[in-house]
C-alpha cells in the first residue's frame, strides 16, 4: 500500500462547478498535511495547509480526518486557472523529517 | 526577493557518468531538501539538510549523496547514472525545518542517455 494515495484524475470540469479531491495516508502517526498544486512543468507551490477543525481560503476547503487517515480538498466555482495538478503531502512521524508525497490529481476546468 | 535557485536548468549525461546538481535556498533559509521527480508521478523525498547537517534520507541508493555548505547552499550528486534516473530533481528550502513550509526551486532535469 502507498503511503500517500490520491486519484490520479484526471478530472474534467466546467466552469463554475464544485469539484472535490480525497487523499488517504498510511502512518497513523503523520504530523502535518498539505495541498500543493503543480503547473505542466513548473514546480509545486503550497496551496494550503490541512487543520484537523478544518480550513477555508477563498474558494478552497482543506479538511483532515484522522481517524479514517483521509484529506480531503474543495473547489468551488472552478477557474479555468485552477487547472494543474493538486498534490497531497503528508509530513511522517515526528523525527522523520521527510514530506510524503501523492501522485497528484490532474484537474482540467473547461469553458 | 530571490527566490530558490538551482542548477543548471537542463542536462544530459550518459549512463555510468557521475552529476553534481546544486542548489541556492531563499536567503535566511537554513533547510535544504531535495527531491526527486519522475514524469506523471509525485515527487520522493530524498533527503533533507538542516545547519549543515543531515536530517532525513529517503529510500535512494547510496549512489545519491548531498552536501550543505555553510552558506546554507547544496548539492545533490548522482553516481553511477542509470536511465531511471531521468527525472526533475527538486530542491526546496525552509526557514528553520521541514516542519515550516517549503518552497521550490524550478528544479534541474536531468535525462540519462
Amino acid at each position: 500500500r502507498k503511503e500517500v494515495e490520491q486519484d490520479p484524475g484526471p478530472f474534467n470540469v466546467p466552469e463554475g462547478a464544485t469539484v472535490a479531491f480525497n487523499c488517504t495516508y498510511s502512518n497513523s502517526a503523520s504530523q502535518s498535511f498539505f495541498w500543493y498544486r503543480q503547473d505542466c512543468r513548473k514546480e509545486p507551490k503550497l496551496l494550503m495547509s490541512v487543520y484537523s477543525s478544518g480550513n477555508e481560503d477563498g474558494r478552497f476547503t482543506a479538511q483532515l480526518n484522522r481517524a479514517s487517515q483521509y484529506i480531503s480538498l474543495l473547489i468551488r466555482d472552478s477557474k479555468l486557472s485552477d487547472s494543474a495538478t493538486y498534490l497531497c503531502v503528508v509530513l511522517g512521524p515526528s523525527g522523520t523529517y521527510k514530506y510524503i508525497f501523492g501522485t497528484g490529481t490532474r484537474l482540467k476546468v473547461l469553458a | 526577493d530571490a527566490g530558490v535557485t538551482q542548477s543548471p536548468t537542463h542536462l544530459i549525461k550518459t549512463r555510468g557518468q557521475h552529476v553534481t546538481l546544486r542548489c541556492s535556498p531563499i536567503s535566511g533559509h537554513k533547510s535544504v531538501s531535495w527531491y526527486q521527480q519522475v514524469l506523471g508521478q509525485g515527487p520522493q523525498f530524498i533527503f533533507q539538510y538542516y545547519e549543515k547537517e543531515e536530517r532525513g534520507r529517503g529510500n535512494f541508493p547510496d549512489r545519491f549523496s548531498a552536501r550543505q555548505f555553510p552558506n546554507y547552499s547544496s548539492e545533490l550528486n548522482v553516481n553511477a547514472l542509470l536511465l531511471g534516473d531521468s527525472a526533475l530533481y527538486l530542491c526546496a528550502s525552509s526557514p528553520r525545518t521541514v516542519l515550516d513550509e517549503q518552497f521550490f526551486g524550478p528544479g534541474t532535469r536531468l535525462t540519462v542517455l
